[in-house]
C-alpha cells in the first residue's frame, strides 16, 4: 500500500539550530509531495510543495525540502530554528493520480530557548 | 484572499445525536475534500466531491454521508454519533489547473472540532 512515513514523532532542537524533519514515501511512481504545518487548535497551512521540476523547493518561513527519488525522501529543513517554529508538521503525498492526500503521522517540533 | 470556510468551528453533541458540518470552498473551486483528524493522529481522508458528484471515498463510516450542492458548498452529515467520532474535521477545496496534470493543490479550512460526550 502507498504510504508516507515520518521518522520521529517528536523532534527537539535549540533555538538557532538546524531543523531536519524526515519524510519518506512508498510509491512506484514519484508522487506530488507536500509539507504542512499545524499550530495548536488551528488548521493545516501549506509550507511547500514538490510537483515537477527543481528538486529543491523553498517554502514559507525559511523552510525548504529536497525531493530525492533514489531515496524516496522529501526531508524538510530550516537552517536556524525559531521559537515560533514549534508546531506539528505533516508530510503528505498525492499518489497515482488520486486526488486524496495521504498524510504521514506527523512530527511535533519543539524548540528550546 | 478568500479562504475555505467551515462552520461551525466547534460543536458539542451527545452520543447517538446527529451533526451537520458545512464547508464553503474558495470561489471557483469545484472540488471539496473531507478529512478527519482524531486526537494526536494524522488527518485521514473521508470523501471528496467534484462538480457535485462523489469523486473518491476513503474510510468514511456508513453513519456518515456527504454531498456537494449547486453552489459547490458541501455538508457532512453524521448520525448516531459515537465517542470515537470526536475529532477535528477538515474541509479542503481545489480546482483542476489546466496543464498541471493530476496536480491540484488543496487549500484547507480551519476545521470543525466535534466533541461527542
Amino acid at each position: 500500500a502507498q504510504s508516507v512515513t515520518q521518522l520521529g514523532s517528536h523532534v527537539s532542537v535549540s533555538e538557532g539550530a538546524l531543523v531536519l524533519l524526515r519524510c519518506n514515501y512508498s510509491s512506484s511512481v514519484p508522487p506530488y509531495l507536500f509539507w504542512y504545518v499545524q499550530y495548536p487548535n488551528q488548521g493545516l497551512q501549506l509550507l511547500l510543495k514538490y510537483t515537477t521540476g527543481a528538486t529543491l523547493v523553498k517554502g514559507i518561513n525559511g523552510f525548504e525540502a529536497e525531493f530525492k527519488k533514489s531515496e524516496t525522501s522529501f526531508h524538510l529543513t530550516k537552517p536556524s530554528a525559531h521559537m515560533s517554529d514549534a508546531a506539528e508538521y505533516f508530510c503528505a503525498a498525492l499518489m497515482d493520480s488520486s486526488y486524496k492526500l495521504i498524510f504521514g503521522s506527523g512530527t511535533r517540533l519543539l524548540v528550546r530557548p | 484572499a478568500a479562504g475555505v470556510i467551515q462552520s461551525p468551528r466547534h460543536l458539542i453533541k451527545e452520543k447517538r445525536e446527529t451533526a451537520t458540518l458545512k464547508c464553503y470552498p474558495i470561489p471557483r473551486h469545484d472540488t471539496v475534500y473531507w478529512y478527519q483528524q482524531g486526537p494526536g493522529q494524522d488527518p485521514q481522508f473521508l470523501i471528496s466531491f467534484y462538480e457535485k458528484m462523489q469523486s473518491d471515498k476513503g474510510s468514511i463510516p456508513d453513519r456518515f454521508s456527504a454531498q456537494q450542492f449547486s453552489d459547490y458548498h458541501s455538508e457532512l452529515n453524521m448520525s448516531s454519533l459515537e465517542l470515537g467520532d470526536s475529532a477535528l474535521y477538515f474541509c479542503a477545496s481545489s480546482s483542476l489547473e489546466p496543464g498541471q496534470g493530476a496536480y491540484n493543490e488543496q487549500f484547507f479550512g480551519p476545521g470543525t472540532r466535534l466533541t461527542v460526550l
